[in-house]
């Protein structure tokens, strides 16, 4: 089975501050993708990775940055974090034709 | 640009009362669709991929299948353990590895 980690599942921050949110999967899948999920929007992608230290942005990367120097992790980065960026983060990862595996999230909270 | 609507919002059923979830879209080439499972405080769960219309998949007491605008998850005599929110998306012919999000249907199956 596909193991799609997310090194915390509740994180509390203050504006302003830089945030660090970890992705580790363990299938050496290619492609990895960061998502947000609100209430009465749904998931919306941020950014996603076909490969190491290649990107590409998604419907809402505003705010936002990505590091992905190994294979296995996807790191997304809150440059200065705000308030409206309180949410449910999800990461997911795939391999080819294969569907998404996602991780059990990251609920961030920026005061 | 590609679209999913999900209906309805939130479904309440009997247990034992089967019913349908709706998923309409509009994509450009469709090359897969997805139905997820969510637990609350959980990532989504990959349920079934379907690829063209007239195709369907079974799992259980679910049953998917799929038409040129719409995929219907039908679920057959739900116990309570079938509550959650389940989530459709779709891959475009031109959107690569991306996948776009409806809203989702939260079900609640009551003993």
């Amino acid at each position: 089975d596909v193991k799609v980690t997310q090194s915390s599942r509740y994180l509390v921050k203050r504006t302003g501050e830089k945030v660090f949110l970890e992705c580790v999967q363990d299938m050496d899948h290619e492609n990895m993708f960061w998502y947000r999920q609100d209430p009465g929007l749904g998931l919306r992608l941020i950014y996603f990775s076909y490969d190491v230290k290649m990107k590409e942005k998604g419907d809402i990367p505003e705010g936002y940055s990505v590091s992905r120097e190994k294979k296995e992790r996807f790191s997304l980065i809150l440059e200065s974090a705000s308030t409206n960026q309180t949410s449910m983060y999800l990461c997911a990862s795939k391999q080819g034709g294969k569907p998404q595996h996602f991780g059990d999230g990251t609920r961030l909270s920026i005061l | 640009e590609d679209q999913v609507t999900q209906s309805p919002e939130a479904l309440r059923l009997q247990e034992g009362e089967s019913s349908s979830l709706n998923c309409s879209y509009t994509v450009s080439g469709l090359r897969g669709l997805f139905w997820y499972r969510q637990d609350p405080g959980k990532g989504p769960e990959f349920l079934f991929t379907l690829y063209s219309a007239g195709e369907e998949k079974e799992k259980e007491r679910l049953k998917a299948t799929l038409t040129k605008k719409e995929s219907f998850l039908h679920i057959t005599a739900p116990k309570p353990e079938d509550s959650a929110t389940y989530l459709c998306a779709v891959q475009a012919g031109n959107a690569g590895n991306m996948l776009t999000f409806g809203g989702g249907t939260r079900l609640m199956v009551k003993p």
